[in-house]
């Protein structure tokens, strides 16, 4: 249980064009889901928190303009790189949470690397 | 700000040696994460520490919280090669219920 997808698993885009991420999680509902991106040899770094129903809130110093965040439903939220840039290829990474005996637990997806040319 | 420091960044380590791990964090928090990543892969779940004194042991990895020191250790026993990989700890911010990442340390085992 606890399984969490995203599609694609790697994408290359050229500059300027917008790449959509989706995350699902497969067996269980997540009201609340994450954005992470992390680049080479570097740690996992929170882009925002994903909200079912609501606006996704954004970490300090990320474009909420560039980052569009839906959480349309309870199994999926999406990551839109509007106009992309080279600087934004990255590995990203979403996780949905989970509460078990009153603890949240978050269970992460495979991962999507973007490059942009 | 809640900041997770992990040290070392890097261990390179021969197989069959023991080394340890830290994961040092800067506000009150009982709830510790240890996470696995592989080269191009994303996390895998190895320990959910939940209270101080807190130990928890899987194979040849044992993670242990000290909540008071702000501290958590993760320990490898007699070192194989399949153990290279990186190794974060994260820390649960009460304030926000957000995972906080530590650096990162990178394990490299060899024969």
């Amino acid at each position: 249980g606890a399984v969490v997808s995203q599609h694609p698993s790697w994408v290359i885009c050229k500059s300027g064009t917008s790449v959509k991420i989706e995350c699902r999680s497969l067996d269980f509902q997540a009201t609340t889901m994450f954005w992470y991106r992390q680049f080479p040899k570097q740690s996992l770094m929170l882009m925002a928190t994903s909200n079912e129903g609501s606006k996704a809130t954004y970490e300090q110093g990320v474009e909420k303009d560039k980052f569009l965040i839906n959480h349309a439903s309870l199994t999926l939220s999406t990551l839109t790189v509007t106009s992309a840039h080279p600087e934004d290829s990255s590995f990203y990474i979403c996780s949905a949470r989970v509460t078990r005996a009153s603890v949240y637990e978050q269970y992460f997806g495979p991962g999507t690397r973007l490059t942009v040319t | 700000e809640l900041k997770v420091e992990q040290n070392p960044l890097f261990l390179s380590m021969q197989e069959g040696k023991n080394y340890t791990i830290y994961c040092n964090y800067s506000t009150t928090s009982d709830r510790l994460y240890w996470y696995r990543q592989d080269p191009g892969k994303s996390l895998e779940s190895l320990f959910v520490l939940l209270s101080n004194g807190a130990v928890k042991q899987e194979g040849r990895l044992m993670a242990s919280l000290d909540t008071k020191a702000r501290l958590s250790t993760l320990h490898i026993t007699a070192a194989v090669h399949d153990l290279s990989a990186t190794y974060f700890c994260a820390v649960d911010n009460y304030n926000t219920d957000k995972l906080i990442f530590g650096t990162g340390t990178r394990l490299q085992v060899f024969p």
